[in-house]
């Protein structure tokens, strides 16, 4: 069964440095999320990706953070400048068109220190 | 904007016995509802969703969850529990109109689900 894959399951970073969290999603889809968890919290909402656009995006999408398509297979989350309270995991998703599922990966822990 | 409220954080159940998880929303449009498990160093997987029509909506691993638009509650129940659903469950909402499911999903804290020999 087609599944939504991230990597690295962990990442460790100092605060200041750039950290870039990747994901495959399913191949058919055409929507693309990323939410994060902070331990002990929901799981947030932070941005779409539709037709090689961000489509919607929370306010913790800051200009700290971007995406990006590079090549037709991989989603990235860049985070620019980490700070402590980046720490989190970080779930990639996505959904075929006129679907109203989100798939899920496995997440990536980013750790801040 | 909409919310979701998990009023319990943990519950503890014996295996074989029913259980029902809360989930209430608040929105001021209409909206889809889900139930999501995370099972420990899983992602999220999809339960059951309700989009429209029938209230009582069955899912995977024999779960089912009934839409209450007057309480405005999607609870999540199972008649009989196993040592395998012991995961965290998360209900979230989306709102109904608009583009085909575009919309970010807007979650609960979450339920952690402890099925107890």
């Amino acid at each position: 069964e087609p599944e939504v894959t991230q990597t690295p399951s962990h990442q460790v970073t100092q605060m200041g440095q750039e950290v870039i969290l990747r994901c495959v999603p399913i191949s058919n889809h055409l929507y693309f999320y990323w939410y994060r968890q902070i331990l002990g919290q929901k799981v947030e909402f932070l941005v779409s990706f539709y037709n090689n656009e961000i489509s919607e995006k929370s306010e913790i999408f800051d200009d700290q953070f971007s995406v990006e398509r590079p090549d037709g297979s991989n989603f990235t989350l860049k985070i620019r400048s980490t700070k402590l309270e980046d720490s989190a995991m970080y779930f990639c998703a996505s959904k075929a068109d006129r679907s109203y599922e989100q798939y899920f990966g496995p997440g990536t822990r980013l750790t801040v220190t | 904007a909409q919310s979701v409220t998990q009023l319990d954080s943990q519950v503890p159940v014996f295996e074989e016995a029913p259980v029902e998880l809360r989930c209430n929303y608040s929105s001021s449009v209409s909206v889809y509802l889900f139930w999501y498990v995370q099972y420990p160093n899983q992602g999220l997987q999809l339960l059951l969703k309700y989009l429209s029509g029938s209230t009582l909506v069955k899912g995977i691993n024999g779960f089912e969850a009934e839409f209450n638009k007057s309480q405005t509650s999607f609870h999540l129940r199972k008649p009989s529990v196993h040592i395998s659903d012991t995961a965290e469950y998360f209900c979230a909402v989306s709102v109904g109109r608009g583009d085909t499911g575009r919309r970010a999903l807007t979650f609960g804290s979450g339920t952690r689900l402890q099925v107890q020999p």
